[in-house]
C-alpha cells in the first residue's frame, strides 16, 4: 500500500550498530504501530502510538525505541543491534473511531544483523 | 484478547470455494472477529470482521457459529492470487487503548491450478 512506505526496505549491519527504521503515512491516521515477523510465524507487537504525544509498548520491546515525530511518522531505532533482531519489520496505520479499526500495513523492512 | 485455533496449512483447487476454519473457544461478549492474510511476505491486508452476524464483501464472507466459539472464512472462487497466510483474530474493536491485534501463526492456504 503506497499510502503508508517504509525506509529501509532492506539493511544488512553489524551486531552493535545503532539502527533507524522509519515510516511514513500519507493516509491521515492518528494510529501508528510497529511489528516484527520471525520466519514461519505472526507478527509480534513492538510499540504502538495513538497519537503524537503518546507512545506504548507492545509485547516485545525490549532492545527497541521509538519516536513519533509527527502524526505522519513513526520511527524505530535499535540501539544496539543484535543477531535476534534479524527479522521482517511491519509499520501500520489505523484510525480511530472507525467501524471496522482496519490497519493498513507497509511493504516492510527486512533487516539482517550479522 | 482470546486465542485462536486455526490449521497450519490447507490447499484449495482453483475455482473452489476456500473454506478457512477458526476456533475461538474463549471468545468475550464484546470481542469481534477479524480475517486479515499476508501474500509471501507483504503487509497483511485486512479482509473482513464481524460480531454475531454473517458477514459478506467483494474479498469473502463470514461465517460465525451462533454459540461465537468458531467462524470459518470462506473465498467463493479461489484464484491462485488467494495463495497466503490467513490470520483469525480476536479482539475488542474500540477506541480503548491496548487493544491491539495479536497475529498468530495463521492459516497457509495454497491454491493449487
Amino acid at each position: 500500500d503506497a499510502d503508508v512506505t517504509q525506509t529501509p526496505r532492506n539493511r544488512i549491519t553489524k551486531t552493535g550498530k545503532r539502527i533507524m527504521l522509519e515510516c511514513s503515512q500519507t493516509k491521515g491516521h492518528d494510529r501508528m504501530y510497529w511489528y516484527r515477523q520471525d520466519p514461519g510465524l505472526g507478527l509480534q507487537l513492538i510499540y504502538y502510538s495513538f497519537d503524537v504525544k503518546d507512545i506504548n509498548k507492545g509485547e516485545i520491546s525490549d532492545g527497541y525505541s521509538v519516536s513519533r515525530q509527527a502524526q505522519a511518522k513513526f520511527s524505530l531505532s535499535l540501539e544496539s543491534a543484535i543477531p535476534n533482531q534479524t527479522a521482517l519489520y511491519f509499520c501500520a496505520t489505523s484510525q480511530t473511531g472507525t467501524g471496522s479499526d482496519e490497519q493498513f500495513f507497509g511493504p516492510g523492512t527486512r533487516l539482517t544483523v550479522l | 484478547d482470546a486465542k485462536t485455533t486455526q490449521p497450519t496449512s490447507m490447499d484449495c483447487a482453483e475455482g473452489r470455494a476456500a473454506n478457512l476454519p477458526c476456533n475461538h473457544s474463549t471468545i468475550s461478549g464484546n470481542e469481534y472477529v477479524y480475517w486479515y492474510r499476508q501474500i509471501h511476505s507483504q503487509g497483511p491486508q485486512y479482509i473482513i470482521h464481524g460480531l454475531k452476524n454473517n458477514e459478506t464483501n467483494e474479498m469473502a464472507s463470514l461465517i460465525i457459529t451462533e454459540d461465537r466459539k468458531s467462524s470459518t472464512l470462506i473465498l467463493p472462487h479461489a484464484t491462485l492470487r488467494d495463495t497466503a497466510v490467513y490470520y483469525c483474530i480476536v479482539r475488542v474493536a474500540s477506541v480503548n487503548y491496548g487493544q491491539n491485534f495479536v497475529f498468530g501463526p495463521g492459516t497457509r492456504l495454497s491454491v493449487l491450478p
